[in-house]
């Protein structure tokens, strides 16, 4: 079988607390970044995208930020739910390659309290 | 629609076997990928198909690894013979175009475990 892996880092909130979960690219041409939501046995769904235009973007109850100089994402949840308890992926990519080059984090783990 | 369908959900074989992963894509899209997720290594890109045409198998990792995609709506992930390091999670993913407005959709997976 497979040796022992990373652990995923795990962010534990009570719920209608506000979350926010953090992400360091790597690529410095990276242009298009997306958050996923992954809850288990399931596979990433699309949360929310941004491209390297902006450094901020809101969605129904999230948002993304960017901060290029760094090299910086973070997705906050506002009033968190028991439902947004899920792995969250950044991934990062060059917007005119396609999908193809399309690079994911290692991922959170959001676990919310009742 | 129904999304990306893959199948089956869970698959037990003992090394040595072939394992046949199945996907259909998203009617009308463009792009299928297969991905591979552990723990290790994350979500891992193996392959991917525009029109039905593999495009870039680079993240295969060994001859063992096959994949097909005969008509626009299925495709199959083979491994032969599969051996224990190769379980993961695969995920099959469609998209409709290039158009960085289209999104990404990715199938609920399939949890093989080889024993």
């Amino acid at each position: 079988g497979e040796s022992v892996g990373l652990h995923l880092p795990t962010l534990s909130v009570q719920e209608g607390d506000n979350s926010i979960i953090n992400c360091a690219y790597s690529n410095s041409a990276s242009d298009y970044f997306i958050w996923y939501k992954q809850e288990s046995g399931k596979g990433p769904q699309f949360i929310i995208d941004i491209r390297s235009n902006m450094d901020k973007r809101q969605g129904q109850r999230v948002t993304v930020l960017l901060n290029k100089t760094v090299k910086h994402l973070s997705l906050q949840i506002a009033a968190t739910q028991p439902g947004d308890s899920a792995v969250y992926f950044c991934a990062e990519n060059i917007l005119d390659t396609g999908f193809q080059k399309l690079v994911f984090g290692t991922g959170t783990r959001l676990l919310v309290s009742p | 629609d129904a999304g990306v369908i893959q199948s089956p959900r869970h698959e037990v074989t003992e090394m040595g076997q072939e394992v046949t992963l199945r996907c259909k894509p998203i009617s009308g899209h463009d792009y299928l990928f297969w991905y591979r997720q552990t723990m290790m290594r994350g979500l891992e890109l193996l392959i991917y198909f525009n029109n039905n045409v593999p495009i870039d198998d680079s993240g295969m990792p060994e001859d063992r690894f096959s994949a097909k995609m005969p008509n626009a709506s299925f495709s199959t992930l083979k491994i032969q013979p599969s051996e224990p390091r190769d379980s993961a999670v695969y995920f099959c993913a469609s998209s409709l175009n290039r158009d960085p407005n289209e999104k990404l959709f990715f199938g609920s997976g399939t949890q093989l475990s080889v024993l």
